[in-house]
């Protein structure tokens, strides 16, 4: 299943289906991105984060892409499992003299189905 | 023990009422931020500070006030509480750094103003 960023807030996939969640991001200066997760009841969790010196970058079950051509971002997790269930967030750097200022993206809700 | 604790965890307060959310960390981080998250939203940043004597307003900081009190502690001040407050605070944190770090959160106070 796919999202395709702000504009399609949920997501629905099988177990065991792959997922991929969408961000577009406004300001070709960004620097850094990274992607949270966010649990009912909990607070953002990091997953995965990239600079824009690289276009893609691995983890357990995750991979993040970044294309800064079309400033476009994705998530992509293998293998979706009833726990992945979550609103995910795309957050990206924007400001060049400070560092660590992230905005957020408004998110989607990944729901999977067993 | 969380590394980043928020207290309280859930508040109800009348409109007028002055509260304050406090936030510790056990990271070791310079960098303290305060976050406020509305209902199918992201995050939109508060206040953050890079150190103990540095503070900075964030894109909504109109009603709010903060205090460093040592590089474990930032606390949040609603002066005068209003309903449009009603939200779920989080407090993160993140290393010093060029480019952008990742923020590590705590698990949220949530605020309702009658």
């Amino acid at each position: 299943g796919e999202s395709v960023g702000l504009h399609l807030p949920t997501l629905s996939v099988q177990e065991g289906d792959n997922s991929i969640i969408n961000c577009a991001y406004s300001n070709s200066a960004s620097d850094y991105f990274i992607w949270y997760k966010q649990e009912s009841g909990k607070g953002p969790q990091f997953i995965i984060d990239i600079r824009s010196n690289m276009d893609k970058r691995q983890g357990q079950r995750v991979t993040v892409l970044l294309n800064k051509t079309v400033k476009h971002l994705s998530l992509q997790i293998a293998a979706t499992q009833p726990g992945d269930s979550a609103v995910y967030f795309c957050a990206e750097n924007r400001d060049e003299t400070s560092g660590s200022r992230l905005t957020f993206g408004e998110g989607t809700q990944l729901t999977v189905n067993p | 023990d969380a590394d980043v604790t928020q207290t309280p965890r859930n508040r109800i307060t009348k409109t007028g009422k002055r509260i304050m959310l406090e936030c510790s960390q056990t990271k070791g981080h310079d960098r303290m931020y305060w976050y406020r998250q509305d209902p199918g939203l992201g995050l939109r940043l508060i206040y953050y500070s890079f150190d103990v004597k540095d503070i900075n307003k964030g894109e909504i900081s109109d009603g709010y006030s903060v205090s460093r009190q040592a590089q474990a502690k930032f606390s949040l001040s609603l002066e005068s509480a209003i309903p449009n407050q009603t939200a779920l605070y989080f407090c993160a944190t993140s290393e010093r750094g060029q480019g952008g770090n990742i923020q590590y959160f705590g698990a949220g106070t949530r605020l309702s103003v009658l």
